[in-house]
């Protein structure tokens, strides 16, 4: 049982270019999430899934796009990368949404924008 | 909407130490509260939740209750070690707000501890 997984864990982009985090989890969980970590911030939340097929915006989703074909995957995708984008990059799962859940985090990936 | 508040920190202290941080939170709803920490390199654990008041959550030696009345989740623990050092957040998630706030985790932060031997 390998948990959240997420790949890459390093990255370096270039301004304008696109690329995909990978995130994937083995538990059979319906809540899937994405955060950025940024000093001082605490995480912010990006997009969340409830299930395959059903994705909504959290409170910073500009400059990100996510789909869920699968119950296991949650890509991230930068359509055009920005400074303003590096930062810390965490999923998350949940066995499902609401209040009181534990959410399992993966190891996170490290994006520098230049 | 919700907010958490967290301790300045960061926080250094000695081996055997008493650990308190402070957390208090707003919220339009009733929360459930949590404390995740995050070692060096490492993604995020929960470490202990309260869902109601007055509840309390304890794990590995830290515990935290849930006081509605002064909306507050303090972590303490009663004498810490060099491996309890890490960044500690304090969370809570809340059903009110509709679609963009569904299962999402609010986050402090951050506290920064440093335990020295």
């Amino acid at each position: 049982n390998a948990g959240v997984t997420q790949t890459p864990k390093f990255q370096v982009l270039k301004t304008g270019q696109s690329m995909t985090l990978q995130c994937a989890q083995d538990m059979n969980h319906e809540y899937m999430s994405w955060y950025r970590q940024d000093p001082g911030m605490g995480l912010r939340l990006i997009h969340y899934s409830v299930g395959a097929g059903i994705t909504d915006q959290g409170e910073v989703p500009n400059g990100y796009n996510v789909s869920r074909s699968t119950t296991e995957d949650f890509p991230l995708r930068l359509l055009s990368a920005a400074p303003s984008q590096t930062s810390v990059y965490f999923c998350a799962s949940s066995p499902r949404g609401g209040v009181g859940y534990e959410q399992y985090f993966g190891p996170g990936t490290r994006l520098t924008v230049t | 909407g919700d907010s958490v508040t967290q301790m300045e920190g960061p926080v250094t202290l000695s081996e055997e130490a008493f650990l308190t941080i402070n957390c208090t939170y707003t919220a339009t709803g009733y929360p459930s509260l949590f404390w995740y920490v995050q070692y060096p390199g490492e993604g995020l654990q929960l470490l202990l939740k309260a869902t109601k008041a007055d509840d309390k959550g304890s794990n590995k030696g830290f515990e935290a209750t849930y006081r509605k009345e002064t909306t507050s989740f303090h972590l303490e623990k009663g004498s810490v070690q060099v491996s309890d050092s890490a960044v500690y957040f304090c969370a809570l998630s809340d059903l009110s707000g509709g679609g963009t706030s569904y299962g999402k985790l609010t986050f402090g932060q951050g506290t920064i501890l440093t335990v020295h031997p």
